[in-house]
C-alpha cells in the first residue's frame, strides 16, 4: 500500500519554465491537499479538492494552477516559475467522514533559479 | 482569523528529561487537533486527533492533551530519535488543516 506518491521529488527550473507535479494516492480519499513548505513559515495551503472534478483556493494560490480529473490524481501546476515559488511542496489527502487526519506524501523540493 | 501557534520554537533536552510542546489555537468551532511529526527530508507523519476538551492520547513516550484553548504533546523520559519537528494543526468542519509552526525537538544522549 503506497499510500500518498509524489512525483519528481527533485526539480530544478529556470525562471518562466512551466512544470506540473503529480500526486496520487490509492487511499480512496475524497479530499486531496498542496501545501508548501518554507522555513520560519510552516505548512501553508495552495488549494485544495474535495472531489473528482473540483479544486478550491487556499492560503497561498498565486501562481498555482491545479487539476482533479480522476479521484487518485492531484495536479499541482506552475505556468511560470519564479524564484519566490522555491519550496518543498507537500500533497496530502483524507477522507470525508470519520478518520479526517490527512496522510502526507514525502514531499518535492523545487528550486528556481 | 483561525490561528494555530506553537512553542517553543525549538527544543533541546537531555535524554530521559521529559518536557512539553503547547499548541495554541484561535478556530472557532474546533473540529479536531492534529499532532504530526516530521523528520528532516519527509513528509508529516500522522501521530494523534483529539476532538474534545479533556481528551487524551498515548503512544509510546508521548502524550497528547487538549483544553479549549491550548494542546500539549508530553514527552516522557525522550530518547535520540524522539527528534523531529513536531506539528500542530486545527481544523474547522470539513475545511483543511491549519497548521502551526512547529516545534523543532533535539534529544541529546
Amino acid at each position: 500500500n503506497a499510500g500518498v506518491t509524489q512525483t519528481p521529488k527533485f526539480r530544478v527550473l529556470k525562471t518562466g519554465q512551466s512544470m506540473t507535479l503529480l500526486c496520487a494516492q490509492d487511499m480512496n480519499h475524497e479530499y486531496m491537499y498542496w501545501y508548501r513548505q518554507d522555513p520560519g513559515m510552516g505548512l501553508r495551503l495552495i488549494h485544495y479538492s474535495v472531489g473528482e472534478g473540483t479544486t478550491a483556493k487556499g492560503e497561498v494560490p498565486d501562481g498555482y494552477n491545479v487539476s482533479r480529473l480522476k479521484k487518485q490524481n492531484f495536479l499541482l501546476g506552475l505556468e511560470s516559475a519564479a524564484p519566490s515559488q522555491t519550496s518543498v511542496y507537500f500533497c496530502a489527502s483524507s477522507e470525508q467522514g470519520a478518520r479526517p487526519e490527512a496522510f502526507f506524501g514525502q514531499g518535492t523540493r523545487l528550486t528556481v533559479v | 482569523e483561525d490561528q494555530v501557534t506553537q512553542s517553543p520554537e525549538a527544543l533541546r533536552l537531555q535524554e530521559g528529561e521529559s518536557s512539553s510542546l503547547n499548541c495554541s489555537y484561535t478556530v472557532s468551532g474546533l473540529r479536531g487537533l492534529f499532532w504530526y511529526r516530521q523528520d528532516p527530508g519527509k513528509g508529516p507523519e500522522f501521530l494523534f486527533t483529539l476532538y474534545s476538551a479533556g481528551e487524551e492520547k498515548e503512544k509510546e513516550r508521548l502524550k497528547a492533551t487538549l483544553t479549549k484553548k491550548e494542546s500539549f504533546l508530553h514527552i516522557t523520559a525522550p530518547k535520540p530519535e524522539d527528534s523531529a519537528t513536531y506539528l500542530c494543526a486545527a481544523r474547522k468542519g470539513n475545511t483543511p488543516l491549519v497548521f502551526g509552526k512547529g516545534t523543532r525537538l533535539s534529544v541529546i544522549a
